[in-house]
């Protein structure tokens, strides 16, 4: 979805190093939410956010943080990269309220190499 | 707890013929559910969801799926498959009584429609 937009698309960092993985959307939606892809293990959720001031944990946030700057950015920090981070990284946004605002639009992801 | 198992980690069909990709659900009330389809090199994008009513769902590109309440499953089916088809699929539910809105997500289906 061209609405949700990711960068970088990929980048290599080495062990150690902190990188920001940034996403931004023009739908105008309240929710955003990073997801990490692995193969044979789908999606799993590391943040998400209800709006600017709601931050929340998912099921992975270990070694990594988020900010959510305006309505329109969220941002995904690897404090210390190391390589079992080398993933899928997906962002993806939703509108609140109401079960026919439920369906979530993903970004193009962002391929993470850790050496 | 939520959770969603796709039992076929591989799809293999034929152009032309009836294609199943197959999803069960475990939730502790009532569930959303949700399709996606991943094309190589692509975020993932929407194609259909189970709110109420109606258990059969019709979605983008001729998909539909079945809700079974009794069976607690959500698969997926096209009557005529296409090789432009073949793509990552993942099925997705939320509880219907929570209010934190995430989505818990399978682990993936490959399917391979082959000319």
């Amino acid at each position: 979805d061209a609405d949700v937009t990711q960068t970088p698309r990929n980048r290599i960092t080495k062990t150690g190093k902190r990188i920001m993985l940034e996403c931004s959307q023009t739908k105008g939606h309240d929710r955003m939410y990073w997801y990490r892809q692995d193969p044979g293990l789908g999606l799993r959720l590391i943040y998400y956010s209800f709006d600017v001031k709601d931050i929340n944990k998912g099921e992975i946030s270990d070694g990594y943080s988020v900010s959510r700057q305006a309505q329109a950015k969220f941002s995904l920090s690897l404090e210390s990269a190391i390589p079992n981070q080398t993933a899928l990284y997906f962002c993806a946004t939703s509108e609140a309220g109401g079960p026919y605002q439920e369906t979530q639009y993903f970004g193009p992801g962002t391929r993470l190499l850790v050496l | 707890a939520q959770s969603v198992a796709q039992p076929e980690d591989q799809v293999n069909v034929a152009e032309g013929n009836p294609l199943t990709v197959k999803c069960t659900y475990s939730v502790s009330g009532n569930p959303y559910l949700f399709w996606y389809v991943q094309y190589p090199n692509r975020g993932l994008q929407f194609l259909l969801k189970y709110i109420t009513g109606d258990n059969l769902v019709k979605g983008s590109y001729g998909f539909e799926a079945e809700f079974n309440k009794s069976q607690t499953s959500f698969h997926l089916k096209k009557p005529s498959a296409l090789v432009s088809d073949s793509a990552l699929y993942f099925c997705a539910v939320r509880d219907r009584g929570s209010t934190l809105g995430r989505l818990y997500f399978g682990r993936g289906t490959q399917l391979t429609v082959w000319p």
